[in-house]
């Protein structure tokens, strides 16, 4: 599977869009892009996915560059219960290989 | 979005004794589940890959005589941590594939303390 690089953290002020950028430069052709999250001491949640399209649902929208070597996870109007840690990974949909993630603080 | 349950939430166990953990998925049949383990402010680890009805994949450095793995049916999933110690303390978090869309749901995890 792809590696990501990711920062590993931002912060964003509540009320404004929060974007999260990923690197996977060696993603291949059947490889999809994920995003789960995780906040404190619970399973990480399913945010979005795709392939080459951009992608959007009621929780995010998520961009993917022409060359598909990064994307950017958008969450439109932050709020401090989205402060977690974001994951983004590349896959197959066989197994989900994590990374360090990104802190997102959602600040007040 | 569909979900997937463990059990226990937590777990207390003296060392050298086993933990059973199960996992659920309750919205659709799962060939496919997935182990993890997260130490404290690290990230989740792949630990094994379940089969329904076959033997469990593990990653490498996984003891699989430690960490036994049991997929019997398509709902259901076990770990069982045996003979457990304390640097097996650990949050141990299951997921499951839904086959329809090959998207994974994952557990509310299980913290594990070993005394």
């Amino acid at each position: 599977d792809a590696k990501t690089t990711q920062p590993p953290s931002m912060d964003c002020a509540e009320g404004r869009a929060a974007n999260l950028p990923c690197n996977h430069s060696t993603i291949s052709g059947n490889e999809y892009v994920y995003w789960y999250r995780q906040i404190h001491s619970q399973g990480p949640q399913y945010i979005i996915h795709g392939l080459k399209n951009n992608e959007t649902n009621e929780m995010a929208s998520l961009i993917i560059t022409e060359d598909r070597k990064s994307s950017t996870l958008i969450l439109p109007h932050a709020t401090l219960r989205d402060t977690a840690v974001y994951y983004c990974i590349v896959g197959n949909g066989n197994k989900l290989v994590f990374g360090a993630g990104t802190i997102l603080r959602v600040k007040s | 979005g569909a979900v997937v349950s463990q059990h226990p939430s937590r777990v207390i166990c003296k060392s050298g004794t086993s933990v059973k953990i199960e996992c659920r998925s309750l919205d659709f049949q799962a060939t496919t589940m997935f182990w993890y383990r997260q130490f404290p402010k690290q990230s989740l680890m792949l630990m094994a890959t379940s089969n329904e009805g076959s033997k469990a994949t593990y990653e490498q450095g996984v003891e699989k005589d430690k960490f036994l793995i049991n997929h019997a049916s398509l709902t259901l999933s076990t770990l069982t941590v045996t003979s457990a110690h304390p640097e097996d303390s650990s949050f141990y978090i299951c997921s499951a594939r839904d086959p329809r869309t090959y998207e994974q749901y994952f557990g509310p995890g299980t913290r594990l303390t070993v005394t």
